[in-house]
């Protein structure tokens, strides 16, 4: 059964900070894995997709790595602000091979906050 | 306009009543998905649907049930609800094939006395 875990549980910076935020997943056999960012009581955005051919992906500040082989991405989010003030999510597609049905494995969440 | 769409955004119902939860969505998308949210549980898939004539249990599906009333939209039910089933609901579109992002929509607050 494939588990996601990400450290740090919550994280707490000042403004301007680089950061970056870990998600393990215990089987390597993926499709993708998709990083995703909500806010309290709102819906989940998505940020950034990695296929499981990729080594990375980049969106502006933000920047997430894939090393399939040993079940690791990282989040990095560069000059932190204030308004990325939420919690992350990373999600990881498991290749079922052709009965895949597309289920996302989620993290518990790394919740961040940025103070002036 | 959102892409993905949930209808109500908040609900507040009484143990062993039936409640319908409504998604839409204007992606264009095949896949529609169902999935509960708990804390320190994560977000955990409910129903999935490939398309009208397809749809699949998840891994929590006791107490639910779905219906895919057309490619656009796809409404979950609690047939009598009890409160475990007090969650953040979110409905999820994908475009077909495993290699597509997920979207979400805002979510419903159920809340069940």
């Amino acid at each position: 059964k494939q588990e996601v875990t990400q450290i740090p549980a919550a994280l707490s910076v000042p403004e301007g900070e680089n950061l970056v935020l870990n998600c393990s997943f215990t089987d390597s056999a993926i499709y993708n894995l998709q990083w995703f960012r909500q806010d309290p009581g709102k819906g989940l955005t998505s940020l950034l997709l990695i296929q499981s051919s990729q080594r990375e992906q980049t969106s502006g500040r933000l920047n997430a790595s894939l090393d399939k082989s040993s079940g690791r991405s990282t989040l990095y989010i560069a000059a932190s602000q204030p308004g990325d003030s939420a919690t992350y999510l990373c999600a990881v597609k498991l290749n079922a091979g052709g009965t895949s049905y597309g289920k996302l494995t989620f993290g518990q969440g790394t919740i961040l906050t940025v103070h002036p | 306009d959102a892409d993905v769409t949930q209808t109500p955004r908040n609900r507040i119902t009484k143990t062993g009543k039936r409640i319908m939860l409504e998604c839409s969505q204007t992606k264009g998308h095949d896949r529609m998905y169902w999935y509960r949210q708990d804390p320190g549980l994560g977000l955990r898939l409910i129903y999935y649907s490939f398309d009208v004539k397809d749809i699949n249990k998840g891994e929590i599906s006791d107490g639910y049930s779905v219906s895919r009333q057309a490619q656009a939209k796809f409404s979950l039910s609690l047939e009598s609800a009890i409160p475990n089933q007090t969650a953040l609901y979110f409905c999820a579109t994908s475009g077909r094939g495993p290699y597509n992002e997920q979207f979400f929509g805002p979510g419903t607050r159920l809340t069940v006395l």
